[in-house]
């Protein structure tokens, strides 16, 4: 069935470092949701991607969508301390299925 | 705040025994998810309704159900409850889909379960 692997699982940053988070999907996508959720929190939704290569920005943060929409990735620039949480993507082939997350440390 | 209200936020129950989680969906939302959380893990996907069917299933133990109402708030009932059913219970609610766009979900704050 579809998976979706997302590494790494944990990452660990001094501030102002960056930082990537990936995902790999077994099969095509239609599209790929990012989610953010902070420490004692739920889930939140941050963008979502449907072309295949779609590259989009949220300030500090940068969005991918692979060419064969198999892939994402999520790129923080000089990482804040705000930017603690764990960090999802769920891709949409036949149903959504969300990676397992990666957990973002930031040391200031 | 997301708009999905999820009762109660903790619970502690015994093992053996059964609850029932209650969510409410953002207003206009059709479809609600079930997610259980364990500590640091990810999101196991349990079951989604739409418009009151089911619609996906996930890796739902058997000792667990749900449903979803004509007023379209679910409920999530977990019984002969083990300490390996203790977790953050997630509901979510999303729009019908738009396009090739497929609405986010809204999470709600989630029920913390503990069995003693």
């Amino acid at each position: 069935g579809q998976q979706v692997m997302q590494i790494p699982q944990y990452q660990h940053v001094q501030e102002g470092e960056d930082f990537t988070t990936y995902c790999n999907s077994s099969t095509t996508l239609s599209n790929i949701q990012w989610y953010k959720q902070r420490p004692g929190g739920h889930p939140v939704f941050l963008i979502q991607l449907v072309k295949s290569g779609e590259v989009k920005k949220q300030k500090r943060l940068t969005f991918q969508f692979g060419e064969a929409k198999k892939n994402s990735s999520l790129h923080i620039t000089a990482t804040q301390t705000t930017d603690v949480g764990t960090y999802f993507c769920a891709g949409h082939g036949n149903k959504l299925v969300f990676g397992a997350g990666t957990i973002l440390r930031v040391k200031s | 705040d997301s708009g999905v209200t999820q009762t109660p936020k903790h619970l502690i129950t015994a093992t053996g025994q059964r609850v029932t989680l209650r969510c409410s969906p953002r207003s206009g939302d059709l479809s609600v998810y079930w997610y259980q959380q364990s500590l640091d893990q990810g999101l196991q996907f349990l079951i989604q309704y739409y418009n009151g069917e089911e619609r996906a299933k996930g890796n739902i133990l058997e000792r667990f159900s749900a449903q979803q109402f004509p007023d379209l708030h679910s409920e999530l009932n977990l019984s002969s409850l083990e300490l390996g059913d203790s977790a953050l219970y997630f509901c979510a609610s999303s729009a019908p889909r738009q396009g090739p766009y497929n609405s986010p979900l809204h999470f709600g704050n989630g029920t913390r379960l503990t069995v003693t």
